[in-house]
């Protein structure tokens, strides 16, 4: 069974940092890129970062370009995501997600984790 | 960005009946070199996390229920329930994968009559 399990959210103040983590079981984790996407409380969802399969492209979107750092470690079926000067409006559930086609960072996803809330407060 | 704008925000169908979800963007999602349409459907049940329902617009996901179908192309879509069921009580999400920033729309919930 394929699986995507997050881990590491929390609450954090203003300008502080966090790292999450997605470990992934039940597929080969090196052959596909992955993804972040969040969803604040009540709202839609964002897409943040993708990731090539080996690790050499990244793709952010605009408002955490600079403050999150996407990466993985395919030794160890996991995926990363750290954020830095973390701010209110980051707040949200953040979800890591398989992209589906190969290749490419345009791309749709199935499955998805559970989800880990990281909450931005003072 | 190209932005996703889903309509209405939330319908109440009654069991059984259809459930239509609009879906538009500002610019075509449709690729000339392949003919497909960079479109993507999503169900999120509460609690739970986002479900693939429909890619390239209108392929259904393997094992996703037949009342489920996608159509249009270009900068307008469509995601229809048939035969609403119960279980169909969800927010659904459209997502376009046609360039970067990837993007939603705003969500559509769909509630029972």
């Amino acid at each position: 069974e394929v699986q995507l399990v997050e881990s590491g959210g929390g609450l954090v103040q203003p300008g502080g940092s966090l790292r999450l983590s997605c470990v992934a079981s039940g597929f080969s984790f090196s052959d596909y890129w992955m993804t972040w996407v969040r969803q604040a409380p009540g709202k839609g969802l964002e897409w943040v970062a993708n990731i090539k399969a080996d690790g050499t492209g990244k793709f952010y979107v605009a408002s955490v370009e600079g403050r999150f750092t996407v990466s993985r470690d395919n030794t160890k079926d996991s995926l990363y995501l750290q954020m830095n000067s973390l701010r209110a409006d980051d707040t949200a559930v953040y979800y890591c997600a398989r992209a589906v086609r190969s290749a490419t960072t345009y791309n749709y996803f199935d499955p998805w984790g559970q989800g880990t809330l990281v909450t931005v407060s003072s | 960005d190209i932005v996703m704008t889903q309509s209405p925000d939330s319908l109440a169908v009654s069991l059984g009946e259809r459930a239509t979800i609009n879906c538009k963007s500002t610019q075509s999602l449709l690729y000339n070199s392949n003919n497909m349409d960079y479109l993507a459907w999503y169900q999120q049940k509460p609690g739970e996390p986002p479900k693939l329902l429909i890619y390239w617009a209108s392929a259904r996901e393997s094992g996703v229920p037949d009342r489920f179908s996608g159509s249009g192309s270009g900068t307008d879509f469509t995601l229809t329930i048939n035969s609403l069921q119960a279980e169909d009580v969800a927010v659904y999400y459209c997502q376009q994968y046609y360039s970067t920033p990837l993007t939603f729309g705003g969500g559509t919930k769909v509630e029972i009559k």
